[in-house]
């Protein structure tokens, strides 16, 4: 059981706009930035988004991020086949004193 | 180029113990906090442990408290993870990666990972 709530799975077809939702509490997204990492398969994770909505160099602006109170999301436009991996949402726990990740959210581009 | 380099990982029985390392190169390694992370196989991603740029703080998951030992050799720019009295449960890729704390405390630079498998 994870501490941050995704949903499993998500898909979309090639051009379709996909959001991912992240769900905490207080103690993690309600007080931390929020950062995304995707994974594509065989790969390690890689930075997409950190400080809630800002994107590494090389990221394309297909990919945004935004949060609300306890609640972050991913939005992905323009869907890719490519774009087609796992997905984490992340953040540090003050009551833990350590990171949190959420399940993770396989996404299909059907 | 900044990368990281995981090596240590392997086949344990239980009980047992492992020191996993983490070479860095392309950027100046005393100045940032360092992190381990692991994927159990079909699992998601679990935060293990992190070090200060300092190593004077270290943070763990409760799952390898008092277990499992996060250090740094500066002189060296290498990560470690001294792991003791393996379980079963503790089987996973391990990933070292780079802190950057001013981003919303990101780990923006991954390794490839090490295997390590518990099992008798």
């Amino acid at each position: 059981q994870s501490v941050l709530t995704q949903p499993p799975s998500a898909s979309g077809t090639p051009g379709q706009r996909v959001t991912i939702s992240c769900s905490g509490s207080s103690s993690n997204i309600g007080s931390n930035a929020v950062n995304w990492y995707q994974q594509l398969p065989g790969t390690a994770p890689k930075l997409l988004i950190y400080n809630n909505n800002q994107r590494p160099s090389g990221v394309p602006d297909r990919f945004s991020g935004s949060k609300s109170g306890t609640s972050a999301s991913l939005a992905i436009s323009g869907l890719q086949s490519e774009d087609e991996a796992d997905y984490y949402c992340a953040a540090w726990d003050d009551s833990l004193k350590g990171w949190v990740f959420g399940g993770g959210t396989k996404l299909t581009v059907l | 180029e900044v990368q990281l380099l995981e090596s240590g990982g392997g086949l344990v029985q239980p009980g047992g113990s492992l020191r996993l390392s983490c070479a860095a190169s392309g950027f100046t390694f005393s100045s940032y906090a360092m992190t381990w992370v692991r994927q159990a196989p079909g699992k998601g991603l679990e935060w293990v442990s992190a070090i200060s740029d300092s190593g004077s703080n270290t943070h763990y998951a409760d799952s390898v408290k008092g277990r499992f030992t996060i250090s740094r050799d500066d002189s060296k720019n290498t990560l470690y993870l001294q792991m003791n009295s393996l379980r079963a449960e503790d089987t996973a890729v391990y990933y070292c990666a780079k802190v950057y704390w001013g981003g919303g405390r990101n780990f923006d630079y991954w390794g490839q990972g090490t295997l390590v498998t518990v099992s008798s």
